[in-house]
Formats: structure tokens, C-alpha cells, sequence
């Protein structure tokens, strides 16, 4: 069955430290794999995706995802956090088939000055 | 370009009464999902079509959500009638996709209070 996990309700992070906010997966197929942010009171934000290629892909506002296959892990990062990336952060898996997108539980990123 | 436009944008009701959503998703988008987002939750998919035809409705409850998507363009969640657990944001999306740059939109939501 298509499923996505975020072991972490919340990741606490130092301002200037690397960061990472985990996502394991469980699809049918090769995974289209994304991750999108939500500020308070705000919609969701696309931030990057996989499709193929690279396992290292680039996205918006400096965060960057690795997809490791042999792992189904889709895992977020960024070298250096910013109080502004404070917020809820969810992965999301689409079966390449049927085009079914689930998203996972989400995560608050918490960034201290 | 347009994006997904969802409305209203709040309603209030009470339990047991019925309440519909309106979504138009971005022109010539084929695919349309229907999420419900419970407060701090991630969204959980209710029902995704691919043009006028359902594509998943596993997450439904069919006993009292109903969904369609005439001509393949805009679509209607209606809850008919509302419980209390029902008190959530509604979020619409769509795709263009398939492909390498294939992106979802998502529309700002409708929020739903059931007192």
C-alpha cells in the first residue's frame, strides 16, 4: 500500500546549523517524490521534487532532498537554518501510475536563534 | 497564469447541517484532488479525478461526502450531514502533469467550522 512517514513530529535546530527533516515511503513503482512547506495561516508551498534523475535534487529557499532507493527514504536538508524556515514541513509520494498523491504527517521545523 | 480558486473561504455551521465547497482548478489541468487538513495533521486525500472521472475515493465517507467534477473542469465536496470531526480545511488541487515539470497548485482552501 502507498505510504509516506515522518518519524518526527518536531526537529529543533541551533540558526547557522545544518538541518534535515526525515521521510521514508512505501509506493508501487518508481516515486515521484516532493516536499512542501506551510507557514501559519498560509497554504502549501511547493518546495522541491524527484522524478528521476540526480538522487541530490535542489529546491526552493536553499533546501535541497537525497532520494535513496534502496532506503525509500526522501529525506530534507539544508547547511544552514534560518529562523524564517520555521514551519511545517510535508513529503508527499505520487504512485506514478494512478497519480495518487499522499501526504505525510508533517513536521515542525523549529529554528532558535 | 491563474491559480486554483476554492470558495468560500470560511463557513461556519452547525452539525447536521449540509454545506458545499466550490473549487476551479487552473485551465487545462486534468487531474483534481480534494484534501481535508485537520490542524496540525497533514492533508488527507478524500478524492481525486482525472478530468470528469474518479479516480481514487478510498478515503470518501461515502455516507455523508459527495464529490463531482462536471465537464471535467470545476468540482463540488459536498458534506451532507456535518459532525463535529468533519471541522477542517478543505484544500483543492490540481495538476497539468504527467512529466518532469509536472507541479501541483493548490487553492488557499475553504475553512470549516462544525459547531
Amino acid at each position: 500500500a502507498q505510504s509516506v512517514a515522518q518519524p518526527e513530529d518536531q526537529v529543533n535546530v541551533a540558526e547557522g546549523n545544518p538541518l534535515t527533516v526525515k521521510c521514508t515511503y512505501s509506493v508501487s513503482g518508481n516515486p515521484y517524490l516532493f516536499w512542501y512547506v506551510q507557514y501559519p495561516n498560509r497554504g502549501l508551498q511547493f518546495l522541491l521534487k524527484y522524478i528521476t534523475g540526480d538522487n541530490l535534487v535542489k529546491g526552493s529557499y536553499g533546501f535541497e532532498a537525497e532520494f535513496n532507493k534502496s532506503q525509500t527514504s526522501f529525506h530534507l536538508k539544508k547547511p544552514s537554518a534560518l529562523v524564517s524556515d520555521s514551519a511545517l514541513y510535508f513529503c508527499a509520494v505520487r504512485a506514478p501510475r494512478t497519480g495518487k498523491l499522499i501526504f505525510g504527517q508533517g513536521t515542525t521545523l523549529q529554528v532558535k536563534p | 497564469e491563474a491559480g486554483v480558486a476554492q470558495s468560500p473561504r470560511y463557513k461556519i455551521i452547525e452539525k447536521r447541517q449540509s454545506v458545499a465547497f466550490w473549487c476551479n482548478p487552473i485551465s487545462g489541468h486534468a487531474t483534481l484532488y480534494w484534501y481535508q487538513q485537520i490542524l496540525g495533521q497533514g492533508p488527507k486525500l478524500l478524492i481525486q479525478f482525472q478530468n470528469n472521472g474518479v479516480v481514487d475515493d478510498s478515503q470518501l465517507p461515502k455516507d455523508r461526502f459527495s464529490a463531482e467534477r462536471l465537464k471535467g473542469v470545476d468540482s463540488t465536496l459536498k458534506i451532507q450531514p456535518a459532525k463535529l470531526e468533519d471541522s477542517a480545511v478543505y484544500l483543492c488541487a490540481s495538476r497539468f502533469g504527467p512529466g518532469t515539470n509536472e507541479k501541483l497548485f493548490f487553492g488557499s482552501g475553504t475553512q470549516l467550522s462544525v459547531l
